[in-house]
Formats: structure tokens, sequence, C-alpha cells
């Protein structure tokens, strides 16, 4: 599809366990951002790619949180030694150019710690 | 202080009637741009409506129109003939600076029913 791809689409980890979530943004989108989305909230930052660079990563909890992007294509999120407060929709954004240039999400992978 | 505030957990309009929602907003930034979100039960964020600061006119798109008072910092979305469909998680979303780059501020959401 022309949309934004989210892979998986819920993920239970048993806490302590690495997770690896994935996003496949629109083609031809330098700008790729991952927010986490706790229940009944608004989404909330965590990072910011522009092509392969990370330019922004002040929105990551803790250094148990990594994403890269190492192609300016696909971006992978990593949770490592997951606990019960990661729980959460984990959205993936990229935008284009211009003066709008919105963000298109995905379906958001929702991760469960038990 | 919060960057977006939505005041409505909770809004019920009857089908085919009008309703708005609000937001306000805080930035000194005098470059920024307001935008609104569907979020449907399915988990995606749908983007409607988009207000630049310096947009003189109000944004419209189909049934969707926002009401941008710049003076009192409000975004306030007007969804006009209400539908069915239109039942989802509504959310309020900044972003300040340029638009290359810059992440979006959400509001907590308002949470919209229509009734048949």
């Amino acid at each position: 599809g022309a949309g934004v791809s989210q892979s998986p689409r819920y993920k239970v980890a048993k806490r302590g366990q690495d997770v690896a979530l994935r996003c496949d943004p629109i083609s031809g989108h330098v700008s790729l951002f991952w927010y986490q989305q706790a229940l009944g909230q608004g989404p909330e930052f965590l990072t910011y790619f522009q092509n392969e660079a990370q330019l922004d990563k002040s929105g990551l909890p803790s250094d148990r949180f990594f994403a890269e992007r190492p192609e300016g294509s696909v971006s992978t999120l990593k949770i490592q030694r997951t606990q019960q407060e990661d729980s959460a929709v984990y959205l993936c954004a990229s935008s284009g150019t211009g003066a709008v240039a919105e963000a298109f999400f995905g379906q958001g992978t929702r991760l469960t710690v038990v | 202080a919060q960057k977006i505030t939505q005041t409505q957990p909770g809004m019920f309009v009857q089908e085919k009637e009008a309703v708005t929602l609000d937001c306000t907003y805080d930035t000194s930034d005098p470059s920024y741009g307001l935008f609104w979100y569907k979020q449907p039960s399915s988990g995606e964020m749908i983007f409607l409506i988009y207000q630049g600061s310096y947009d003189q006119q109000n944004a419209t798109e189909g049934r969707y129109s926002l009401n941008f008072q710049k003076a009192r910092k409000s975004a306030n979305l007007v969804i006009s003939a209400s539908q069915l469909g239109d039942s989802a998680m509504y959310f309020c979303a900044m972003r300040e600076g340029l638009p290359s780059g810059s992440r979006l501020t959400f509001g907590e959401g308002t949470q919209l029913t229509v009734n048949p």
C-alpha cells in the first residue's frame, strides 16, 4: 500500500524481554517520527529522523529505548529489558516537504508488557 | 504549561447536526501550524485539516473547518452535518517553527459520539 506500515500490530512481551518494532514509511518521505501513546492520552514525541540521521531523540524515556533508520527508509524502535510502564501504542509517522508537510501515521503497534 | 489544551473529554452530537471541538494552544514562536487528527478505534491517526499561523483565512476541508482565533490562541474544529462514521477520538496538535523536522505536540483528545 501507499501508507505508513507498522509491524507487528500487537506485541505481548514478558517483563525483561527485548522487543523490536518496525516502521515502513511512505516512499520518498524524508522525515520519520516515533510517538508513544498511553491509553486515553495523546501521542507523545519520542524521536525524529531526517533520512538516516537521528536529529532529535530528546523524547526517548530512557536508555533502554533505541531507534535506527540505517538506510533512510525503514526504521526500527527497539526497547530493551521491557518494563510494565512501557505498555503503550507506538506510532510511527512520516512526512514530506512543503509548507504543510502533514504527518501521515501508521496504525501503530500496541505493546503490552506482562 | 500545557501547549495544547482540549477541555472536552467527551462530546455528543445528533447525526446531521454540527459540532465544535475546542482547542487552545500556547506558544511564543511566531511561526507555527495547527493540525487536527481523527483517531478511530482502529488506531490510525488520520489527518483532517491544517492552519498555518500566517494564514489569513480559516482553513476548510469538506465538512471540516477550523475556527482560528489567533489573539485568543484558539483553533476549534467545526464538523458540519455529522455522520455516524465521525464517531472517534479527535486530537488537536501544534508544530512550532519550520515545517520540516518539527515534532507535533498533541492535546489529550476529545471523544466524539454521533448519535443516530
